[in-house]
């Protein structure tokens, strides 16, 4: 299996601009987790999705915030209006039976 | 919700010696903790894992440990090595959803 599979790696994009962030769970795993890492916060759990239902989104920061899972083998997190305090390395993570696995992640650097 | 808080932020170690890093939690519910390995620009993978209805486990140079009336586990390596240098986080949740980690430990391990 390829693993959780997130893109894009790298963004750079202005103040303002939507950022769209993608993943691709792992094949036959139920829960999806969107978490987001900086140096002051350290890992953080934005929201999870168990079989593509929304279960827990408390940790998403504000309204600009959204995530989407329209089926078993993709999800988005998008940011609208995107502020250079989002700037962080952002992990897609699935799990079966309570392990969970990380994404590469997608770096992204709001200027 | 629940807390976890993870001490000390920084080891250093000499080559050879052991490392113990020490993870507490809040919520007694709590009954699935992983420990993730992070290096430089790469994402966390999971390194060892312990139930709630187990006390110990081991895999090789490492092990994990928890106490359930004190809430706390604790991570232990042995005969450390260079290529152990990274950034180890522990994790509590229920059933293993909600991982909430704490703030990670930078490891060095001096050859």
């Amino acid at each position: 299996d390829a693993g959780v599979i997130q893109s894009p790696r790298h963004e750079v994009t202005e103040m303002g601009q939507e950022v769209t962030l993608r993943c691709k769970p792992i094949s036959g795993h139920d829960y999806l987790f969107w978490y987001r890492q900086t140096m002051m916060r350290g890992l953080e759990l934005l929201i999870y999705f168990n079989n593509n239902v929304p279960i827990d989104d408390s940790g998403m920061p504000e309204d600009r915030f959204s995530a989407k899972m329209p089926n078993a083998s993709f999800s988005t997190l998008k940011i609208q209006p995107s502020e250079p305090r989002d700037s962080a390395v952002y992990f897609c993570a699935s799990s079966i039976q309570n392990t969970i696995y990380f994404g590469e992640g997608s770096w992204l650097t709001v200027v | 919700g629940e807390n976890v808080e993870q001490h000390p932020s920084t080891l250093s170690v000499q080559e050879g010696d052991s490392a113990v890093i020490k993870c507490t939690y809040s919520d007694s519910a709590s009954n699935y903790f992983p420990w993730y390995k992070q290096e430089l620009g790469k994402r966390p993978q999971l390194i060892i894992d312990i139930r709630s209805n187990v006390g110990e486990k081991k895999d090789q140079r490492i092990a994990v440990t928890l106490n359930k009336t004190a809430k706390h586990f604790s991570l232990h390596i042995t005969e450390t090595q260079p290529e152990d240098s990274a950034v180890y986080f522990c994790a509590a949740s229920i059933n293993g959803n909600k991982l909430v980690f704490g703030a990670g430990t930078i490891l060095r391990v001096k050859s």
